[in-house]
């Protein structure tokens, strides 16, 4: 079975400033994991994954994620928030193959002008 | 190319009615979920499909009904409408091996039971 907990329903950041949002996942195997941006009234969109390829994984729009093993986390920054950045995001774990994929609660990003 | 096409976009129904929310793909993809996204729960999965023929249950399967007789399409069926059942409804496929594919998602049905 898999986990993922998402700290801080809403963050709030200045226009360009430091972006972090968190994501603690819990998994019996590597898993595989994934950050989706949404915006208001819109389908989720893929922001990047990581597959165990690289740690650091880099992905739309400036964002990128590092996976720490040790942590079991899998934070989304981007160095300098853009107003176009505020939407809800979301941080997904699967265990891979035909396993379910296991979605966060979300993350609301503002930026303030 | 359209992705993942999800209507009606907007709904409203009467308790104890039935509808079915109509979802297609034109990507080839073997793998479909049905989730529903409710306010500060995120998506949880209702029912998905690994290919053609072949259905499981979720998270939240209660009161939902799926068939995948199509590669390109996934209704998911209301069987008798409840308020618990208002919410943001979202299709989504990804290729072979879904797990590990990252999901294209439709812009969602948004439905109200009254």
């Amino acid at each position: 079975a898999q986990s993922v907990t998402q700290l801080g329903s809403h963050v709030s950041v200045s226009e360009g400033a430091l972006v972090l949002l968190r994501c603690n996942y819990s998994s019996s195997v590597p898993p595989y994991l994934f950050w989706y941006v949404q915006y208001p009234n819109q389908g989720l969109q893929l922001l990047l994954k990581y597959t165990s390829a690289a740690t650091l994984v880099k992905g739309i729009n400036g964002f990128e994620a590092e996976f720490k093993k040790s942590e079991t986390s899998f934070h989304l920054t981007k160095p300098s928030a853009h107003m176009s950045d505020a939407a809800e995001y979301f941080c997904a774990v699967s265990l891979g193959g035909y396993q379910k994929v296991t979605f966060g609660t979300g993350t609301k990003l503002q930026v303030i002008p | 190319n359209a992705g993942v096409t999800q209507t009606p976009k907007f709904q409203v129904l009467k308790t104890g009615q039935s509808m079915t929310l109509q979802c297609a793909q034109d990507m080839n993809h073997e793998y479909m979920s049905w989730y529903r996204q409710d306010p500060g729960m995120g998506l949880r999965l209702i029912h998905y499909s690994v290919g053609a023929g072949i259905t499981d249950q979720g998270e939240v399967p209660n009161g939902y009904n799926v068939s995948r007789s199509t590669t390109e399409d996934f209704p998911l069926r209301l069987l008798s409408a409840a308020p618990s059942q208002t919410s943001v409804y979202f299709c989504a496929s990804s290729p072979r091996g879904g797990g590990n594919q990252p999901q294209h998602f439709g812009d969602g049905t948004r439905l109200s039971i009254l």
